[in-house]
């Protein structure tokens, strides 16, 4: 089973500042099986980035995802207050077909 | 795209609970359909799947413990849980995804399933 290791665990950032969280998975996963969702407080995750770097439906163009085989990263290029949230990354593998998370980076308010 | 799960509530340890998730604003049929759980402060779990031609498959933790199933006439997925553990606790979401894609959108708003005595 492929392992998906987020970090930091916590980020603490101010609104406009740049933030960046890594996934780093314990074996490369192709590209195309790699997504990133947004979970607030008391609400269902949303799709953020699909195929490591395609932005999903309404998703503001400072949410960028970059990438490949092992190491993946999420941008988020200027803060708004509305993003403060926590984040997971996602892949798929085929073989035993399968889905797993990481355990999530907390994106806090400095 | 509306997804709307019901059937949570309080379940003794050992006993036996199903989800339905309502789905409407899409063509059913069309969905590879899967339940993902989130425990208490804890981060996501992908549980379960089917595809559109009813291939089921399962997370090692459930195995042999759930089934997931579709009624594509009724617009509905379920999930049949059985031998109910306290780790079994969660929010269980009922999320889509398209066919040949990989990633899961939308979800719905989950419904809480308490294992407890």
């Amino acid at each position: 089973e492929i392992v998906l290791t987020q970090s930091p665990g916590t980020l603490s950032l101010s609104p406009g500042e740049r933030a960046t969280l890594s996934c780093r998975a314990s074996q490369s996963v192709s590209s195309s099986y790699l997504a990133w969702y947004q979970q607030k407080p008391g609400q269902a995750p949303r799709l953020l980035i699909y195929g490591a770097s395609s932005r999903a439906t309404g998703i503001p163009d400072r949410f960028s995802g970059s990438g490949s085989g092992t190491d993946f990263i999420l941008t988020i290029s200027r803060l708004e207050p509305e993003d403060f949230a926590v984040y997971y990354c996602q892949q798929y593998d085929s073989s035993p077909p399968g889905y797993t998370f990481g355990q999530g980076t907390k994106l806090e308010i400095k | 795209v509306q997804l709307l799960e019901s059937g949570g509530g309080l379940v003794q340890p050992g006993g036996s609970l199903r989800l339905s998730c309502a789905a409407s604003g899409f063509t059913f049929s069309t969905y590879a359909m899967h339940w993902v759980r989130q425990a208490p402060g804890k981060g996501l779990e992908w549980v379960s799947g089917i595809g559109t031609t009813a291939a089921a498959y399962y997370a090692d933790s459930v195995k042999g413990r759930f089934t997931i199933s579709r009624d594509n006439s009724k617009y509905t997925l379920y999930l049949h849980m059985s031998s109910l553990g306290a780790e079994d606790t969660a929010i269980y979401y009922c999320v889509c995804r398209q066919a040949g894609t990989r990633q899961f959108d939308p979800w719905g708003q989950g419904t809480l399933v308490t294992v407890s005595s």
